[in-house]
């Protein structure tokens, strides 16, 4: 079976403009996170959903916004970026009724 | 606020020992504790989950946890180079699904 997708892998965009990141969770999955991690630190959580619902959210502004989709896919957007937002943004799976997390390989996002 | 420190490293460690990895957390309220690797530019790799006191073994990785101290560890035996990476410790406060993670410990096993 295939493990988590997300696209795209890098993306380079400029301070103010909007991002959109995907991500595709592994077959069965119904829940899909949402992680921030900056180099040396570990994630920051941003987001949960599960059956399209929102299920947690971190200590993330407003700009920061996610949905997930009927084939359980989620979408992570990002509206008026700033430097402080580039950073590797990852996506997990997990089954509902496991805490155990099952990570992509991750967005690379570098704002200049 | 809730946290999860680990040492930062790097932890050098020969061929062939025992490396031993360690994490605290400040809230007596959590219940599952994983053990994540990360290799360089790579995403986290689930390695180990515990959710009671004392050890588990998954192969040449052990996991114990100390509820008392609030404190987890993992021990790798028989450390081989392929073994070098970042060591990430999560918490998992109740039922909430939300990870909060330590920043990692670097390791380095030297041939």
């Amino acid at each position: 079976d295939a493990g988590v997708t997300q696209s795209p892998t890098h993306l380079i965009k400029t301070r103010g403009q909007q991002v959109t990141l995907r991500c595709s969770p592994i077959s069965g999955h119904k829940s899909v996170s949402w992680y921030q991690q900056v180099l040396g630190q570990g994630p920051q959580f941003i987001f949960q959903y599960y059956e399209k619902e929102e299920r947690g959210r971190g200590n993330f502004p407003d700009r920061f916004s996610a949905r997930q989709f009927p084939n359980y896919s989620s979408e992570l957007n990002v509206n008026a970026l700033l430097l402080g937002d580039s950073a590797l943004y990852l996506c997990a799976s997990s089954r509902p009724e496991d805490e155990k997390l099952f990570f992509g390989s991750g967005t690379q996002l570098s704002v200049l | 606020q809730k946290e999860v420190e680990q040492n930062s490293g790097p932890l050098s460690v020969p061929e062939g020992a025992i490396a031993s990895l360690n994490c605290t957390y400040s809230d007596r309220g959590s219940q599952s504790f994983f053990w994540y690797r990360q290799y360089s530019g790579k995403s986290p790799e689930l390695i180990m989950s515990i959710y009671s006191n004392g050890d588990k073994e998954d192969g040449r990785f052990t996991a114990q946890l100390n509820k008392a101290s609030q404190y987890v560890s993992l021990l790798i035996r028989d450390s081989q180079p392929s073994d070098s990476a970042t060591y990430l410790c999560a918490v998992n406060l109740d039922s909430n699904y939300q990870l909060i993670w330590g920043a990692g410990t670097k390791l380095i096993i030297k041939p």
